[in-house]
């Protein structure tokens, strides 16, 4: 599978601070999918980004893919309570016909925790 | 829709034993995935099933794991002669299989299995 490294590995703010983390890759992406986890939860799914350069925004959430596909960050603005878990990336795969091809490699993940 | 369930939710067992879980995906899903996660990790690809076809094992899967998904409904994992090593979280997902990009998954609750 595709390696992904996720940076920071922890993330400590204030409420209503901004917070980012990035993925990074080695090789190029056919596309991404990030999810969020809560504490003692199950991994739930934010966005998939596909295009070189696609910016999405959900709320507060803006998520990107880099030109070349190699790497993606999500940014919170004004973090609440809330946002408190681990944000995961995951890379997917396509095969040379352009065919899901389901299995997802997860980063190591980011631990986001904000402070009231 | 009652989403991904999966049972038991948790399980500790002696060091030797065998144990079965199983995963319910949401009704026409035909992909399921099963994947393992530790503390402090993202979840890690185990097998995953187009409708009752399994399509892919991680070599990291040893031979004491077998999945099954006999009529392309619900899934069972089985881990015989359990060993402390096992001791994580097991996490279903389900998703839609649609053309030309990675599906969405959709995870379970997990199972937590602890081998003492």
């Amino acid at each position: 599978g595709q390696q992904v490294m996720q940076i920071p590995q922890y993330q400590h703010v204030q409420e209503g601070e901004d917070f980012t983390t990035y993925c990074n890759s080695s090789t190029t992406l056919s596309n991404i999918q990030w999810y969020k986890q809560r504490p003692g939860g199950h991994p739930v799914f934010l966005i998939q980004l596909v295009k070189s350069g696609e910016v999405k925004k959900q709320k507060r959430l803006t998520f990107q893919f880099g030109e070349a596909k190699k790497n993606s960050s999500l940014h919170i603005t004004a973090t609440q309570t809330t946002d408190v878990g681990t944000y995961f990336c995951a890379p997917g795969l396509l095969n040379a016909g352009g065919t899901s091809y389901g299995k997802l490699t997860f980063g190591q993940g980011t631990i986001l925790t904000v402070h009231p | 829709d009652t989403g991904v369930s999966q049972n038991p939710r948790h399980k500790i067992t002696k060091r030797g034993q065998n144990v079965t879980f199983r995963c319910d995906p949401i009704s026409e899903h035909n992909r399921l995935y099963w994947y393992r996660q530790t503390l402090g990790q993202g979840p890690e690809f185990l097998t995953y099933f187009q409708n009752e076809a399994q399509l892919e094992k991680s070599r990291l899967l040893s031979d004491r794991f077998s999945a099954e998904r006999p009529k392309g409904s619900f899934s069972t994992l089985e881990i015989q002669r359990t060993e402390q090593g096992d001791s994580a979280m097991y996490l279903c997902a389900s998703s839609p299989r649609w053309f030309g990009s990675t599906d969405t998954q959709y995870f379970g609750p997990g199972t937590r299995l602890t081998v003492l």
